[in-house]
């Protein structure tokens, strides 16, 4: 059974990069796409962005010009940097598998971490 | 980007109701329509896909409909497990979109 663990540091200061990684366990990371998605508190769910075994990436524009996803096959891993963060940035951050059947879904979710930007 | 809204942003129900829950996309979307319930502190899950798809392990109470630009969640008979917050999401293009969430409580 695939199973997806984010590990993050919790804590951010404003203008710094913040860095999260995925790790994927029980299953081959080169089959699908990867995903980022967050959620600040109280509010509701952004995509932002995916990667796929290829080392191919497609992001959220509103993000684009802080954001890199990237993965390693050899850790079974894909990982988030967000540059640049301010206090708006604060938010649970999900790792997602993409499924595909008639069209793509997110079929499967870490538990997120909570980052929070504060100095 | 394609804006997602979803109708009621709130709903109050009882245990056995039957309720619905509409998303609308801003442009047509065919069928690329998910829907997610996400309990407090807890990742969402996957409920439908392609608009009327049912997940496995969903409990068939839950079904979709829709196509298009309009889309309905409905609940036939409501559990004390169903009370949580639905969002829709759209894969026809990215940036990928959720509508902004409903939260079903009980009355």
């Amino acid at each position: 059974q695939v199973q997806l663990q984010e590990s993050g540091p919790g804590l951010v200061k404003p203008s710094e990069t913040l860095s999260i990684t995925c790790n994927v366990s029980g299953g081959s990371i080169s089959s699908t796409y990867w995903s980022w998605i967050r959620q600040p508190p109280g509010k509701g769910l952004e995509w932002i962005g995916y990667t796929f075994y290829t080392g191919s990436t497609k992001y959220n524009p509103a993000l684009k010009s802080r954001v890199a996803v990237s993965l390693d096959t050899s850790k079974s891993q894909f990982s988030l940097k967000l540059s640049s963060v301010t206090a708006a940035d604060t938010a649970v951050y999900y790792c997602v598998r993409e499924g595909y059947d008639r069209g793509a879904y997110f079929d499967l979710w870490g538990r997120g971490t909570l980052v929070t930007v504060s100095s | 980007d394609i804006p997602m809204t979803q109708s009621p942003s709130f709903l109050s129900a009882s245990v056995g109701d039957r309720v619905t829950i509409t998303c609308r996309a801003s442009q047509s979307i065919s069928r690329y329509l998910n829907w997610y319930q996400q309990k407090p502190g807890k990742a969402p899950d996957l409920l439908i896909y392609a608009a009327s798809r049912l997940q496995s392990g969903v409990p068939s109470r839950f079904s979709g409909r829709g196509s298009g630009t309009d889309f309905t969640l409905t609940i036939s008979s409501l559990q004390p497990e169903d009370f949580a917050t639905y969002y829709c999401q759209q894969s026809d293009q990215t940036p990928y979109t959720f509508g902004q969430g409903t939260k079903l409580e009980i009355k």
